[in-house]
């Protein structure tokens, strides 16, 4: 069954970039039908969805995250990445990568199964 | 934005008992609406999808219903491991811009 963990560092510095990879086993990140999903979570709040990618490079992303988040896939490692530009104590959350599955063959819609652990990022200086 | 609002904030039912929690959309998602249950330190893990269609392994005692703007997840006889906390996600956007509600709590009486 497909495994997700999410690595990187847990302390980022105020208007730094977050950059977190996600590295995805037990099936393969090209096999095509899912995207490949970032989603955060506050300390004690909610789920918000960062965004997501296609093997083959395709984006998508949170428009009220968008002009600061970049992600990518790198096929050959079976990962995908995150990056968050200009950080903020407000960027201080869990972050969790997931697969995103989509609900239909144009994929205009889906749901998050399965998600990594997560990693807390606390930006701070 | 869709703004997805669940209620209560916190439910206290005691084992053995029936859960209703309650998820309303600000506008109609149709069927387009995934339910998750947290436990504390964990990911979440997917319940529902399509409103009503339980995910691979997920035992028969959650059930999912409505559609439009009003959804209900329920689960029939609350047992220990069924205390955490339920999300709902709504998918109807395109381009996307997936929102989850911002939980319910399931609490021991």
């Amino acid at each position: 069954q497909v495994q997700l963990q999410e690595s990187g560092p847990g302390l980022v510095k105020p208007s730094q970039t977050l950059s977190l990879t996600c590295t995805v086993s037990g099936g393969s990140i090209s096999s095509g039908g899912y995207y490949w999903s970032w989603i955060r979570q506050h300390p004690g709040k909610g789920l918000e969805w960062i965004g997501y990618i296609y093997y083959s490079g395709s984006t998508y992303y949170n428009p009220s995250l968008k002009s600061r988040v970049t992600i990518s896939v790198d096929t050959s490692k079976n990962q995908f990445s995150l990056k968050l530009s200009s950080v903020t104590a407000a960027d201080t959350a869990v972050y969790y990568c997931a697969r995103f599955y989509c609900s239909s063959t144009s994929c205009y819609g889906g749901w998050f199964d399965p998600w990594g652990q997560g990693t807390l990022v606390t930006v701070s200086s | 934005e869709i703004v997805m609002t669940q209620s209560p904030a916190t439910l206290s039912v005691s084992p053995g008992e029936r859960a209703t929690l309650s998820c309303r959309a600000s506008q109609s998602v149709s069927s387009n609406l995934a339910w998750y249950q947290q436990k504390p330190g964990q990911a979440p893990r997917l319940l529902i999808y399509g409103a009503s269609t339980r995910a691979t392994g997920i035992p028969a005692r959650f059930s999912g219903s409505g559609s439009g703007t009003e959804f209900t997840l329920t689960i029939s006889s609350l047992q220990s491991e069924d205390f955490a906390v339920y999300y709902c996600q709504q998918y109807n956007n395109w381009p996307p811009a997936y929102t989850f509600g911002q939980g319910t709590k399931l609490e021991i009486k």
